[in-house]
C-alpha cells in the first residue's frame, strides 16, 4: 500500500503571499491530521479531519485551515504568511488510532 | 492533556536491548500509550501502542506498569538504524476502542546506538 504523500516537497514564499498544501492519506483511511515543526516549538497539532469535518483543532491563529474531501484528501492552507510561518508540515492519516505520517512539505517563508 | 516524561538521552550498542522510559502519572482510563520515533530528515513514524495490556510487533515491545504510570519502551537489539528521537505520548480513546484526536508530542528521548 502507498504511503501518505504530500506535495509539494518544497516551497518557497515571501512575506503576504498565501501558500496551499496538499495531502493524500493511506487508502482506506479517514482521519487526516497536520502538524507543524520548527527547532524551537517542535512537533505542534494543528489540526484533525474525519469524513469532512474538522474534529480537533491546535492552538493556532485563524490564518492557519484546512478542508478534507470526500476521497479523505486534504489541503492546509496559510495566508498573509509570515517568517515564522516557515517550517516542516506533516500530515498524516490513521486507522485504529495509529498515525502514519508523510515526509512534509518544508515551507521557507522570505 | 496528560503530559509525559522522558530523559532527554540515552545511549545504547548495536544489538544490545534497549529500555526507553516513560512516566504519565496523569493517565486517564480512556488514555492508550503511544510511541512515535522521528529518524533525521524524516517525518515520525509510528512504532507501537496499548492500553492496559503488554504489546509486541515486530519492531518493539511495549510494557506497561499495572498501574499504568509508567510504561517503557524496548527495543529488543538495537540497530544503526534505531538512532532516532523516540516520543511517549498519551493519546485519549473513545469507549469504542478507537483512539483519536490528537498527537501531542513532547521533547523525547534522543537515542544514540553506538557500532
Amino acid at each position: 500500500k502507498a504511503g501518505v504523500t504530500q506535495t509539494p516537497r518544497y516551497l518557497i514564499k515571501t512575506r503576504g503571499q498565501q501558500v496551499t498544501l496538499s495531502c493524500s492519506p493511506i487508502s482506506g483511511h479517514r482521519s487526516v491530521s497536520w502538524y507543524q515543526q520548527t527547532p524551537g516549538q517542535g512537533l505542534q497539532f494543528l489540526f484533525e479531519y474525519f469524513s469532512e469535518t474538522q474534529r480537533n483543532k491546535g492552538n493556532f491563529p485563524g490564518r492557519f485551515s484546512g478542508r478534507q474531501f470526500s476521497n479523505s484528501r486534504s489541503e492546509m492552507n496559510v495566508s498573509t504568511l509570515e517568517l515564522g510561518d516557515s517550517a516542516l508540515y506533516l500530515c498524516a492519516s490513521s486507522l485504529w488510532g495509529a498515525q502514519y505520517f508523510g515526509p512534509g512539505t518544508r515551507l521557507l517563508v522570505l | 492533556d496528560a503530559k509525559t516524561t522522558q530523559p532527554n538521552s540515552m545511549e545504547s550498542n548495536e544489538e544490545e536491548p534497549v529500555h526507553l522510559p516513560c512516566n504519565h502519572s496523569t493517565i486517564s482510563g480512556t488514555d492508550y500509550i503511544h510511541w512515535y520515533r522521528q529518524l533525521p530528515s524524516q517525518g515520525p513514524e509510528y512504532v507501537i501502542h496499548g492500553l492496559t495490556s503488554n504489546v509486541n510487533n515486530r519492531m518493539a515491545s511495549l510494557a506497561i506498569a499495572e498501574d499504568r504510570k509508567s510504561s517503557t519502551l524496548i527495543l529488543h537489539r538495537a540497530t544503526l538504524r534505531d538512532a532516532a528521537v523516540y516520543y511517549c505520548i498519551l493519546k485519549r480513546g473513545d469507549a469504542g476502542g478507537t483512539s483519536y484526536g490528537k498527537l501531542t508530542f513532547g521533547q523525547g528521548t534522543i537515542l544514540t546506538v553506538h557500532p
